[in-house]
């Protein structure tokens, strides 16, 4: 894959938790970060620089340098156990590609 | 409020064509692009390739070779043929939309609730 994501992730209830994404496009890309829970359609929850869809609580939040996205969730809750997507256009811009997932567990 | 909804077989042989339907309600396919991803089965997801309305496609490289996809705008909905399938294509399929703007880029924003296909004899 095109962009690298660490497999799984813990953190304890209200605490901050980074979910990083590592990828020599996301020199040139922002990346989309997406929420999925078990035996659910993945959610978006950051696009672009730093933008929540309606509805995404304001605990979420991006950032991004060199070659590293990264997806912060400041005072995690039970409800955001889930696995974490980002993605971003490849490296020849024309496809898209998804990092591995992480996923995140709340202690 | 766009809604997305997959339909295809639910089983296909090895060697055959996997052919599934996205149908788009409450909006129109006109003027965005639309996205087929897949997950294996405890696995990822898998970026499969685009069309945007206008009919031009974007493929991922891995699968270039047996992918097509189309859109009928009559009746506002996306295909996905994969040809030659094997087991290894056995996945939850899901279409979605890709919506640009233009301070903020594409995002894929409307999901539809995925279908799964499993492919064996």
């Amino acid at each position: 894959s095109e962009l690298t994501q660490d497999p799984a992730v813990s953190v304890a209830l209200g605490q901050t938790v980074r979910i990083t994404c590592l990828g020599d496009g996301l020199r040139s890309y922002f990346a989309n970060w997406y929420q999925q829970k078990p035996g659910q359609a993945p959610v978006l929850v950051i696009y672009g620089k730093n933008n929540r869809p309606s509805g995404i609580p304001d605990r979420f939040s991006a950032s991004s340098s060199g070659n590293t996205a990264s997806l912060t969730i400041t005072g995690a809750q039970a409800e955001d156990e889930a696995d974490y997507y980002c993605n971003a256009r490849g490296s020849s811009g024309d496809f898209w590609v998804f990092g591995g997932g992480t996923k995140l567990t709340v202690l | 409020q766009v809604q997305l909804q997959e339909s295809g077989p639910g089983l296909v042989k090895p060697s055959e064509t996997l052919s599934l339907t996205c149908t788009v309600s409450g909006g129109s396919i006109s003027n965005d692009y639309w996205t087929w991803i897949r997950q294996p089965p405890g696995k990822g997801l898998e970026w499969i390739g685009d069309i945007y309305y206008s009919g031009s496609t974007n493929y991922n490289p891995s699968l270039q070779s047996r992918v097509t996809i189309s859109l009928d705008t009559s009746k506002n909905q996306i295909s996905l043929k994969l040809s030659s399938v094997t087991p290894a294509d056995t996945a939850v399929y899901y279409c979605a939309r890709n919506k640009y703007e233009l301070l903020t880029g594409y995002r894929l924003d409307v999901w539809g609730p995925g279908t799964t296909v499993t492919v064996s004899s």
